[in-house]
């Protein structure tokens, strides 16, 4: 079956670590994107991609860093400089960047502070 | 700037008691209008995309609708299974500043008690 894998589902995080959480598509899309999901909030853009080798920061960027460098893995980490960590990761891909086709989700990654 | 705003932020429904979940929008010119179903600690799951006022989407117990101005989603004679968080987003048209981003509302918790 095609989707989307994040890993790990929980995560923690110490003060001054950087950490790093994975997604994996095997939809063969090319736009992937990065959420953060807050409670009582919409989904919040951290960056995203368009195409491999390329990405933009999103609305909420600061204390974040990704790479892609193959079609199917967008892997986000998040470094010391992200004060206030703790929230419900989401990655997403969609076919084309722009297109009107729907993005589909991962089931998220839960990142806490130690 | 694009905004979306769902309410009620939560409802409570009967088995069967049929009832909406509106989604009030503006954007820079409308490409797609999306909703979701996300279950706790999962997700978003896609459900229908509109692009034009007038449309309509159907899904077993689910419907959607779409004017310029919002967007209702419709439950007939629910089950407790449609208990969920149900989001909606917008997508702008080339040309505006969010083109190809999605911008979230904050979600409406819907409970269908037996």
């Amino acid at each position: 079956d095609g989707g989307i894998t994040q890993s790990p589902k929980y995560l923690f995080r110490k003060e001054g670590q950087n950490v790093t959480l994975s997604c994996e598509q095997n939809l063969n899309h090319d736009a992937m994107y990065w959420y953060r999901q807050d409670p009582g909030q919409g989904l919040r853009l951290i960056y995203y991609s368009q195409i491999v080798n390329d990405f933009q920061k999103g609305d909420i960027a600061e204390g974040y860093s990704v790479s892609r460098e193959k079609k199917e893995s967008f892997p986000l980490t998040v470094t010391s400089a992200q004060k206030n960590p703790t929230a419900f990761y989401l990655c997403a891909s969609s076919i084309l960047w722009g297109g009107n086709q729907p993005q589909h989700f991962g089931d998220g990654t839960r990142l806490s502070i130690l | 700037e694009d905004q979306v705003t769902q309410s009620p932020e939560a409802l409570r429904l009967q088995e069967g008691e049929s009832s909406s979940l509106n989604c009030s929008y503006t954007v820079s010119g409308l490409r797609g209008l999306f909703w979701y179903r996300q279950d706790p600690g999962k997700g978003p799951e896609f459900l229908f995309t509109l692009y034009s006022a007038g449309e309509e989407k159907e899904k077993e117990r689910l419907k959607a609708t779409l004017t310029k101005k919002e967007s209702f989603l419709h439950i007939t004679a629910p089950k407790p299974e449609d208990s969920a968080t149900y989001l909606c987003a917008v997508q702008a048209r080339a040309g505006g500043t969010s083109y190809g981003k999605l911008t979230f509302g904050q979600g409406t918790i819907l409970t269908v008690h037996p």
